[in-house]
């Protein structure tokens, strides 16, 4: 099945770091989403974007929906121990509720 | 609020069984969708039901199948199971599906089958 281009694949950053993760498609998305996954549990919804240039916050996350349409960017500020798993992007397209999910971003914090 | 939830949490099976899993939306949400979790594939979309009818299917084989009853509640069969078939299986709930709805995901169901 299809699946977007999500980068990087992993991220070892220090506590305090910044953090950035991209997700690129080849067909465009009317709507991005931005989930977390953590061991065990399901996806956790972050963000979700409407509006191509939407440029959305969520505490210390901001993700911004891409202008063509194909791509989505999640940034993370100052992290926390707390932030460690796997972040996926999923684009929705017209009026369908079917989600196409990234691959994956694996991110561990060190102290 | 309570969330999406997922019954069982984890399932053992054998080759040739088959399996139901069941999910409750939240209150108030009327589409469910289904999604398979695999290491290789990742995050794979199943199926989505709104008002008791299936509206949008992904490409998996027939062999997997669900249902919504009138109280949203859904659930998910498989048939006739294969080793492939081992995953997290997950549910998730929106208000009435489509654009502008996102979805809000369980804990899905872990299946294993020997």
């Amino acid at each position: 099945g299809q699946q977007l281009n999500q980068s990087p694949q992993s991220m070892f950053i220090q506590e305090g770091e910044d953090v950035s993760m991209n997700c690129t498609s080849s067909s465009i998305f009317n709507t991005w989403l931005w989930y977390k996954q953590d061991p065990g549990e399901g996806p956790v919804l972050l963000i979700a974007l409407y509006k191509a240039g939407e440029l959305t916050s969520n505490g210390r996350l901001t993700a911004q929906f891409g202008i063509t349409r194909k791509d989505s960017f999640l940034n993370i500020s100052a992290s926390i121990p707390s932030d460690v798993g796997i972040y996926f992007c999923a684009g929705q397209d017209g009026t369908a509720s079917k989600l196409t999910f990234g691959t994956g971003t694996r991110l561990q914090v060190t102290l | 609020k309570a969330g999406v939830t997922q019954t069982p949490r984890y399932l053992i099976k054998t080759r040739g069984q088959q399996v139901t899993l069941s999910c409750s939306p939240i209150s108030g949400h009327r589409s469910v969708s289904w999604y398979q979790q695999t290491p290789g594939q990742g995050l794979q979309f199943l199926f989505e039901y709104f008002s008791e009818t299936q509206r949008n299917k992904g490409n998996f084989p027939g062999r997997f199948s669900g249902r919504q009853f009138s109280n949203s509640r859904s659930e998910m069969n498989v048939s006739t199971l294969e080793l492939g078939d081992s995953a997290l299986y997950l549910c998730a709930s929106s208000l009435a599906g489509g654009v502008f709805q996102p979805q809000h995901f369980g804990d899905g169901t872990r299946l294993s089958i020997l």
